[in-house]
C-alpha cells in the first residue's frame, strides 16, 4: 500500500525557515517524480514544486521560486521542501504527492499524503 | 505561464442529474489534463487523466473529454457521495490547477 507521510509543519514567524519532509513507502520511490502541493485554508490547490526521479529536473511555482528548495534522498525514500524567507501567504496545508507513472515525462498525481500544516504568523 | 479556468465556480443539482464542469487552458495543452475530486476535509483524489482516461476504481458515471484548450468533466447521474470540489489540472511542464468547482446536492 502506497503511503506518504508529511512532517515538519508548524507555527513560524515571517522571514524564518522551515523544512518539510515526506516519508514514502509501498512503492519503488526512486522510480517516480514527486511533488509538493499546498492548499491555503478554505482555498484551492496550488502546485509548489516538483522533482524528477533522479533529481535531474526540478521546477518551482513563481510564488516560491528563489525561496523554496525541493530535494529527495532515494536511499531514505524521502522527499523534502526547504522553505526560507517565509511569508504570511505561505500559510497552507502542504501535501506530498506521487507521480502516476515512473520515469521521465509529465504525469498527474495519483497518491497524496494527509498534509502538514504550515502557519506563518508573528 | 498557462492559466487554468473552470466554470461554474459552484453548482447545485438533484440526485440523478447530469452534471457538467468545464475547464479551459489559456494555451493548448494537448491532452495533459487531469481531474481531481476533493471531499470536505479529505485529500484530493485523481479521477481522470489524459483528459478522458478513468483512473482505476473510479465509478463509470464520471467521464472526461476535450483536447487543446477546452475540457469537460461529466457526472452522468449525480450521487450524494459526489458532493465535493472538483479541480482540473494541467500537468505538462509546470503543473497548474484550476480554481475548483464546488458541487452540492439540491
Amino acid at each position: 500500500e502506497v503511503q506518504l507521510v508529511e512532517s515538519g509543519g508548524g507555527l513560524v514567524q515571517p522571514g524564518r525557515s522551515l523544512r518539510l519532509s515526506c516519508a514514502a513507502s509501498g512503492f519503488t520511490f526512486d522510480d517516480y517524480a514527486m511533488h509538493w502541493v499546498r492548499q491555503a485554508p478554505g482555498k484551492g490547490l496550488e502546485w509548489v514544486s516538483g522533482i524528477s526521479w533522479n533529481s535531474g529536473s526540478i521546477g518551482y511555482a513563481d510564488s516560491v521560486k528563489g525561496r523554496f528548495t525541493i530535494s529527495r534522498d532515494n536511499a531514505k525514500n524521502s522527499l523534502y521542501l526547504q522553505m526560507n524567507s517565509l511569508r504570511a501567504e505561505d500559510t497552507a496545508l502542504y501535501y506530498c504527492a506521487k507521480s502516476h507513472y515512473y520515469g521521465s515525462g509529465s504525469y498527474p498525481f495519483d497518491y497524496w499524503g494527509q498534509g502538514t500544516l504550515v502557519t506563518v504568523s508573528s | 505561464d498557462i492559466q487554468m479556468t473552470q466554470s461554474p465556480s459552484s453548482l447545485s443539482a438533484s440526485v440523478g442529474d447530469r452534471v457538467t464542469i468545464t475547464c479551459r487552458a489559456s494555451q493548448g495543452i494537448s491532452n495533459y489534463l487531469a481531474w481531481y475530486q476533493q471531499k470536505p476535509g479529505k485529500v484530493p483524489k485523481l479521477l481522470i487523466y489524459a483528459a478522458s482516461t478513468l483512473q482505476s476504481g473510479v465509478p463509470s458515471r464520471f467521464s472526461g473529454s476535450g483536447s487543446g484548450t477546452d475540457f469537460t468533466l461529466t457526472i452522468s447521474s449525480l450521487q450524494p457521495e459526489d458532493v465535493a470540489t472538483y479541480y482540473c489540472q494541467k500537468y505538462n511542464s509546470a503543473p497548474a490547477f484550476g480554481p475548483g468547482t464546488k458541487v452540492d446536492i439540491k
